[in-house]
């Protein structure tokens, strides 16, 4: 099982604020990545470090981190939006990587 | 334009082999960590070995230890995974992915290959 937990699916109004989470102990001594997978697609990274995007990266999309929980957040959802989003950090050990099991964003 | 291109997956027998190739191109290889990801049909990402730019750091997710070997050759702009002892657990799509920030408390992957497909079977 995954040490880093996300919800499996999360659901937003086109043009609403969704936050997606992802809980972890390593996540209270290391930051999360975030990565964005669309269907038959490689991942792209959102975001990393304390809340810095990669250029070509949308502004509506921050990071943030509180105790063990990193999040996520699109303001103003958009239909390109939708996509599978997953949460990375190092695990306990400090030298190796661990994904978060992924949550499956549906922009309604 | 920068650019990482996976080669060498196929169709093997369990218990046989398979060599992966990565082809970086549009920067200096030789200055990144670089890693590999996989990703089970219909299932979610899981890293699987990462390198220090002059290979002398090596780690590897425990469910490949002792089987994949990570290695790069920075004359050729490569980074390879070679799979002994494979198991139909590890059939999936193997990411070539570059460590664009590498630090003390992150580190992320900013290119990302476009996959090649392995699958173990008989």
């Amino acid at each position: 099982s995954s040490e880093l937990t996300q919800d499996p699916a999360v659901s937003v109004a086109l043009g609403q604020t969704v936050r997606i989470t992802c809980q972890g102990d390593s996540l209270r001594s290391c930051y999360a990545s975030w990565y964005q997978q669309k269907p038959g697609q490689a991942p792209v990274l959102v975001i990393y470090g304390k809340n810095n995007r990669p250029s070509g990266i949308p502004d509506r999309f921050s990071g943030s981190s509180s105790g063990n929980t990193a999040s996520l957040t699109i303001t103003g959802a958009q239909g390109e939006d939708e996509a599978d989003y997953y949460c990375k950090s190092r695990d306990r050990s400090g030298n190796h990587l661990v994904f978060g099991g992924g949550s499956k964003l549906t922009v309604l | 334009e920068v650019q990482l291109v996976e080669s060498g997956g196929g169709l093997v027998q369990p218990g046989g082999s398979l060599r992966l190739s990565c082809a970086a191109s549009g920067f200096t290889f030789s200055s990144y960590w670089m890693s590999w990801v996989r990703q089970a049909p219909g299932k979610g990402l899981e890293w699987v070995a990462y390198i220090k730019q002059d290979g002398s750091e090596k780690y590897y997710v425990d469910s490949v230890k002792g089987r994949f070997t990570i290695s790069r050759d920075n004359a050729k702009n490569s980074l390879y995974l070679q799979m002994n002892s494979l198991r139909a657990e590890d059939t999936a799509v193997y990411y070539c992915a570059r460590v664009g920030w590498w630090e003390l408390l992150y580190v992320a992957f900013d290119i990302w290959g476009q996959g090649t497909m392995v699958t173990v079977s008989s």
